[in-house]
C-alpha cells in the first residue's frame, strides 16, 4: 500500500529559528513531490513541486529535498517568522495512479 | 487570474437529504481532483477527472457519492442520504496537465459540510 508519513505532528519553535520538517513515503517509483501549507479555514497552498529526476528544490526561504531511494523528502524553512505558522502536507504522485497521496501534515507554531 | 472557487463554502444539512457541491476550476486546467478533509485527519481522495478520459472515482467511498465535470470544466460533487460520517471539508483542486505532467495542484477553500 502506497502511503505518506510525515513525522512530527507538531512543532513549536521560537521566532528566527532554522527547521526541517520530514516526509516519509512507500514506494521509490513516483512522478513527483509536492510540499503545501495550510492555513485555519482555508485551502491548501502549493509551496514546492520536486519531480523525480530532481534532488531538490528552492523558493525564497524554503529548500525540499528528495531522495527517492529512502523514500523520503525534507523541507528546509530558514530564518522562520510567526507567519510560517501553519500546516504543511507533503503529497506524493506515484506512476501507478492519476491523484495525490497526502500525508496527515506538521502543525508549525513559530512563536515571537 | 481567479484561482479554484468551490460554493458553498459551509453547508448544514440534516441526515437523510442530498446535496450538491460546486467547483469551479482555474480556466484552462484539464485535471480536477475531488479530496475529504475530516477534523484530525490527512485529506481523503475521492475522484480524479482528466480531461475527456473516464474519472478514477476508485477513491469514492460508498455509491452514495457521485460527482459529474460537464464541458470539462465546472465539476458537481452530489451525496445522497447524508449520514453524519459524511461531515468533513470537501476540497476541489485542479491542475494544467494532471497525473505524470509535474504540475501543482491549486486548491480552493473548500466547502465545510455539517450533517445533523
Amino acid at each position: 500500500k502506497q502511503e505518506v508519513t510525515q513525522i512530527p505532528a507538531a512543532l513549536s519553535v521560537p521566532e528566527g529559528e532554522n527547521l526541517v520538517l520530514n516526509c516519509s513515503f512507500t514506494d521509490s517509483a513516483i512522478y513527483n513531490l509536492q510540499w503545501f501549507r495550510q492555513d485555519p479555514g482555508k485551502g491548501l497552498t502549493s509551496l514546492l513541486l520536486i519531480q523525480s529526476s530532481q534532488r531538490e528544490q528552492t523558493s525564497g526561504r524554503l529548500n525540499a529535498s528528495l531522495d527517492k531511494s529512502s523514500g523520503r523528502s525534507t523541507l528546509y524553512i530558514a530564518a522562520s517568522q510567526p507567519g510560517d505558522s501553519a500546516t504543511y502536507l507533503c503529497a506524493v504522485e506515484w506512476r501507478s495512479q492519476g491523484n495525490l497521496i497526502f500525508g496527515k501534515g506538521t502543525k508549525l507554531s513559530v512563536k515571537p | 487570474g481567479a484561482g479554484v472557487s468551490q460554493s458553498p463554502s459551509n453547508k448544514v444539512t440534516e441526515k437523510g437529504k442530498d446535496v450538491e457541491l460546486r467547483c469551479d476550476p482555474i480556466s484552462g486546467h484539464t485535471a480536477l481532483y475531488w479530496y475529504r478533509q475530516s477534523l484530525g485527519q490527512g485529506l481523503e481522495f475521492l475522484i480524479y477527472f482528466q480531461g475527456n478520459s473516464a474519472p478514477d472515482k476508485s477513491g469514492l467511498p460508498s455509491d452514495r457519492f457521485s460527482a459529474e465535470r460537464t464541458g470539462g470544466s465546472v465539476s458537481t460533487l452530489t451525496i445522497q442520504r447524508t449520514q453524519q460520517e459524511d461531515s468533513a471539508v470537501y476540497l476541489c483542486a485542479s491542475s494544467f496537465s494532471g497525473a505524470s505532467y509535474n504540475s501543482p495542484l491549486h486548491f480552493g477553500n473548500g466547502t465545510r459540510l455539517t450533517v445533523t
